[in-house]
């Protein structure tokens, strides 16, 4: 199982709605990532989580909140965004410093900020 | 991605051979990944190679690593329609911590 998945696929918010991305893995990886995506662009960091720490946080606007309440959910809270954030949201697990570097990504979460 | 470049199109007829070039600039990247974008999806991990390799073939693809120039490549044997995609060259720092993506190749496969 090579799967990372997220949902929801899509999401419509408004800018006073508070939402949150799920991403999930079972393949034992200890490091988690989440990337922002514009169109026509390549994947941008913003956090990652190694062994459910907080270890790079991008400069990310505080309205971008993530969780990672166990080594195989990474949850990303959304709050008061802006239209400027819709993009595609890119989850990513590998195994981090201790092992192997296969870095696989989920198919993303397609935000529409109104 | 402005650490690690790559041409933005290239167009082949099916059947031809294609090849995407990337070139980075961490010499301390210990592993450099393939990755294709079709609209609409995430990314998929087609390959990647580690940093004391040269070469690695798996099945269509064939990536070369010229670690002195910083410059990769990967070689789509018998390119097929399905490829049409982007292809997202990406170099690995800090031990797996961040993964840098150059802009993207687009690839278009003509019949």
């Amino acid at each position: 199982d090579t799967e990372v998945t997220q949902t929801p696929k899509h999401l419509v918010m408004g800018m006073t709605n508070k939402k949150s991305l799920k991403c999930e893995q079972h393949m034992g990886h200890r490091a988690m990532y989440w990337y922002k995506q514009k169109a026509k662009k390549p994947p941008e960091l913003m956090f990652v989580y190694s062994y459910e720490k907080l270890s790079i946080n991008e400069s990310v606007p505080s309205r971008f909140s993530p969780e990672c309440p166990n080594s195989s959910l990474l949850n990303l809270h959304l709050h008061a965004l802006q239209p400027e954030d819709s993009a595609l949201y890119l989850c990513a697990s590998s195994q981090g410093r201790a092992g192997g570097q296969e870095a696989f990504f989920g198919q993303g979460t397609r935000l529409t900020v109104v | 991605g402005e650490d690690v470049e790559q041409s933005l199109f290239l167009s082949v007829r099916e059947g031809d051979s294609s090849v995407i070039n990337c070139t980075y600039t961490d010499s301390s990247s210990t592993y450099l990944y393939w990755y294709k974008q079709e609209p609409g999806a995430g990314l998929q991990l087609l390959t990647y190679i580690f940093s004391n390799m040269d070469m690695k073939q798996d099945q269509r693809l064939t990536v070369l690593l010229n670690k002195k120039d910083k410059h990769l490549s990967l070689r789509i044997a018998d390119t097929q329609t399905g490829d049409s995609a982007i292809y997202f060259c990406a170099e690995s720092r800090n031990y797996g911590q961040n993964f840098v993506f150059g802009p993207g190749t687009r690839l278009s496969v003509l019949p």
